[in-house]
Order: structure tokens, then C-alpha cells, then sequence
């Protein structure tokens, strides 16, 4: 079985200032892992995904996560957040059949 | 190229009445999902087509939801005799095949209102 789960339902951080969004996955099979991004009243946009290749994953605008077996972890990071960035983001898990498993999701606020 | 489709962009329904949904996925992608995101509930989902038969229906929350996709193409979704607690964004994705590692791609949503 596949689930996961995003540590932050909130994270809150200034303009310029580095982003961490926390996620981690429980699953039975070798897995595949991507977030995607909600900005308001608009659709799931696709950041990045992990499919057991190299496990520093870089994606759109300049985000990039980390897969880390040991820790079942695959945290999502920023060197320095832009306005833009507010949006919620979700982490998903999917395993041998491309069935996704969502996070509840993580609304990032940035301050000015 | 085009990205999924769906319509209606909004639904505003009384309880009790028939709706359905429509989702147009990308052109030759033969893996077609649909979720649920409500208040509360995140993300679920409900039911995903393989072609045109849907080897996976465990998400459909009861006998009052229904799918069907033809022509390995459009798919609708229909909820008879609507609740309140139907209200939602449904959500229709599209891949190209049905490996885990497929990137989903998901259209902008129905928001369904059932007063």
C-alpha cells in the first residue's frame, strides 16, 4: 500500500528566504514520487518527479527535491522564494500501477 | 498542445438531481483518472480507466456515482440523485500509459455546488 504524508499543512516564509516543504511516503513497491503545485483557483501543475533514477530531482522554477530511502522522505526545497511561489503543493506517491496517492497538501505563504 | 479539458467549469445543482461531467484528456494518452478535492477530505481518488474498462473503482464513494469512457477518449462521470456532500472539484487527469512512473496530467477541475 501506498500513502503519504506532508509534515506542514502551513509554512509561512519571506521573500528571498530558502522554502522546505516536508513530505514522507510509505510504500510496498519501489515507488514513484512527484509534487505538484495548486496555485489559487487553478490546476495541479507539475514541479517535479523521482522514477528511481538519480535521486536529486531539480524541476521548474527552481525547486528540487531530494529522495532519500533510508528516511522514506522526499522534501521539497528553494533556495530563495519568490512572491509567485504562494500556492499549496502537494506531494504524491504512486506505486506499480500509476494510481496517486496524495498528501493533504502544504499552503506556502510568503511575506514580503 | 492541448492539455485535459473539462466542462462545465462550474455546476451549481439542486439536491437531489442527476449530473455529469465531462473530461477530455490529451490526444493518444490511454490512461484517463478522476478525483475528488473537497474541505477536509484533500485529494481522493475515484476511479481509473485502462482504454475504455476501468480495472480500478475503489474510490467511487457509492452505487450514485458512475463513469464510462469511449472511443478510448472522453469520459463522463455522473453522480444520480446528488447530496450536499457532493460538493467538490472533481478533478480528471490523463497519462500516456498506466506505469507508476507516468507523470499525470490533470485538467482545471468542475466545481459542483449542490444546494
Amino acid at each position: 500500500a501506498q500513502s503519504v504524508t506532508q509534515l506542514d499543512s502551513h509554512v509561512s516564509v519571506s521573500e528571498g528566504t530558502p522554502v522546505l516543504l516536508r513530505c514522507n511516503y510509505s510504500s510496498s513497491y519501489s515507488p514513484s514520487l512527484f509534487w505538484y503545485v495548486q496555485h489559487p483557483n487553478k490546476g495541479l501543475q507539475l514541479l517535479l518527479k523521482y522514477t528511481s533514477a538519480a535521486t536529486l530531482v531539480k524541476g521548474i522554477n527552481g525547486f528540487e527535491a531530494e529522495f532519500k530511502k533510508s528516511e522514506t522522505s522526499f522534501h521539497l526545497t528553494k533556495p530563495s522564494a519568490h512572491m509567485s511561489d504562494a500556492a499549496e503543493y502537494f506531494c504524491v506517491v504512486s506505486g506499480f500501477i500509476n494510481k496517486f496517492y496524495f498528501g493533504s497538501g502544504t499552503k506556502l505563504n510568503v511575506k514580503p | 498542445g492541448a492539455g485535459v479539458s473539462q466542462s462545465p467549469s462550474n455546476k451549481v445543482t439542486e439536491k437531489g438531481k442527476d449530473v455529469e461531467l465531462r473530461c477530455d484528456p490529451i490526444s493518444g494518452h490511454t490512461a484517463l483518472y478522476w478525483y475528488r478535492q473537497s474541505l477536509g477530505q484533500g485529494l481522493e481518488f475515484l476511479i481509473y480507466f485502462q482504454g475504455n474498462s476501468a480495472p480500478d473503482k475503489s474510490g467511487l464513494p457509492s452505487d450514485r456515482f458512475s463513469a464510462e469512457r469511449t472511443g478510448g477518449s472522453v469520459s463522463t462521470l455522473t453522480i444520480q440523485r446528488t447530496q450536499q456532500e457532493d460538493s467538490a472539484v472533481y478533478l480528471c487527469a490523463s497519462s500516456l500509459s498506466r506505469a507508476g512512473a507516468d507523470t499525470q496530467y490533470f485538467g482545471p477541475g468542475t466545481r459542483l455546488t449542490v444546494l
